[in-house]
């Protein structure tokens, strides 16, 4: 069972914004900064916000990072096609030492 | 540009061995800690371990605890994930990445653990 909690998954058509949670707790999330990346199939995952809310560059700035407390969000606004994918958060957890993933999100465009 | 290539999977039998690598190339390795992730099939990302630049900091995911055993050689710019005593629930995708933020991943090496 992933320490960190995300919704299964989340949907919304072309141009419409989606959010993404992670929730966790005081001894990850709530000490820690937190990381999101974007996984296709069969390809390697790629990181598109880091230390909560900073976008990598090439990133598109429709992708942004917030925390607060023990959880996280993921924004996407403006959702294009090629948005579909699973999206992770992950932290590291001080007890016990060690880095941590949510679930996984699947975003479908609708 | 940052290039990891993991190698080393296949099939394996139940309580075997394998040893993965992984090649790192486009920055100066041993300033970055080195993880290692896996995705069983149909499952999301699993954290398995992490090794700091120097070597000298070593942590590891409860599930692989006592059976794997991370290292590194920085003259050669690879990790390497020795893995022992391996079940079928073991079998998946090892990717190696780089750095606390996970900023690069390798495209990933399939791992097969069946009778």
């Amino acid at each position: 069972q992933p320490v960190l909690t995300q919704p299964p998954s989340a949907s919304a058509t072309p141009g419409q914004r989606v959010t993404i949670s992670c929730s966790g707790s005081t001894s990850n999330v709530g000490r820690n900064s937190v990381h999101w990346y974007q996984h296709l199939p069969g390809t390697a995952p790629k990181m598109i916000i880091y230390y909560n809310n900073q976008r990598p560059s090439g990133v598109p700035d429709r992708f942004s990072g917030s925390k607060s407390g023990t959880s996280a969000s993921l924004a996407i606004s403006g959702l294009q096609s090629e948005d579909e994918a699973v999206y992770y958060c992950a932290t590291w957890d001080d007890s016990p030492n060690g880095r941590v993933f949510g679930g996984g999100t699947k975003v479908t465009v609708l | 540009e940052v290039h990891l290539v993991e190698s080393g999977g296949g099939l394996v039998k139940p309580g075997g061995s394998l040893r993965l690598s992984c090649a790192a190339s486009g920055f100066t390795f041993s300033s970055y800690n080195m993880n290692w992730v896996r995705q069983a099939p149909g499952r999301g990302l699993e954290w398995v371990a992490s090794i700091s630049g120097t070597g000298t900091n070593i942590y590891y995911g409860g599930s692989v605890r006592g059976r794997f055993t991370v290292s590194r050689d920085n003259a050669t710019n690879s990790v390497f994930l020795q893995m022992n005593a391996l079940t079928v629930d073991d079998t998946g995708v090892y990717h190696c990445a780089r750095d606390a933020t996970l900023d690069y991943w390798g495209q990933g090496i399939l791992v097969t653990v069946s009778s």
